[in-house]
């Protein structure tokens, strides 16, 4: 099983959609939890870090669920620029400094 | 101009052949990360540094090496011992103790 799964997609969307992505992790002992995008051919840029109240920025909200071992990302009112890869990120139990990456859930948005 | 700096941008070797990758950054963080990204799966960390003259293996080591001489540059050699070396590199950075990582622009190597 891997560390972090994310379904692969891609989710095809109209403008103005609402998307939700989820995200498995095995390691019971997380202590924190990100998501990230990647747009073709560049760098992952932070999304942003999932609390365990919960948290939102704008047209995303970032859910976690720690007994379920999953976080879930939606995005409301989808937008053309936020066709992308998403990815999801959680760190090792005995190491802060090593975090563990999923293979990341296309997203496309049409007009 | 601040932030994390890598070169060159595409990179072309032959096989055999050894190749260094640089990465720098002026943000005054202390840890530094290499990670390989191949097509379709998630990052892989390659080796990781958390203060300067110390530096651990990540998860696929074998065939890399690096070096921590100065705070703001952490090089990568891919060495000729690296059975599949053409991937995307991407450098990142962070706090010592914080969890969230930044990276740079990465470098594409591609070995002919």
């Amino acid at each position: 099983r891997k560390e972090v799964e994310q379904d692969p997609g891609p989710f095809n969307v109209p403008e103005g959609a609402t998307v939700a992505f989820n995200c498995t992790y095995s390691n019971s002992a997380s202590q924190s939890f990100f998501w990230y995008r990647q747009d073709c051919r560049k760098e992952p840029k932070l999304l942003m870090s999932v609390y365990s109240s919960g948290n939102e920025d704008g047209r995303f909200t970032a859910q976690l669920n720690r007994a379920s071992q999953y976080i879930s990302l939606l995005i409301r009112d989808s937008k053309l620029s936020d066709s992308a890869t998403y990815l999801c990120v959680v760190s090792e139990m005995d190491s802060s400094y090593k975090l563990i990456f999923g293979s990341g859930t296309r997203l496309l948005v049409r007009p | 101009d601040g932030g994390i700096t890598q070169s060159p941008k595409y990179l072309f070797r032959k096989e055999g052949q050894n190749v260094t990758l640089s990465c720098e950054q002026n943000l005054n963080h202390d840890a530094m990360y290499w990670y390989r990204q191949d097509p379709g799966q998630g990052l892989r960390l390659i080796y990781y540094s958390q203060i300067v003259n110390d530096f651990q293996k990540g998860d696929i080591a074998e065939g890399y090496s690096v070096s921590r001489e100065k705070k703001e540059s952490f090089p990568l050699t891919v060495t000729s011992a690296q059975k599949n070396p053409t991937a995307f590199y991407l450098c990142a950075i962070s706090w010592t103790g914080g969890d969230e990582q930044f990276f740079g622009p990465g470098t594409r190597l591609t070995v002919l």
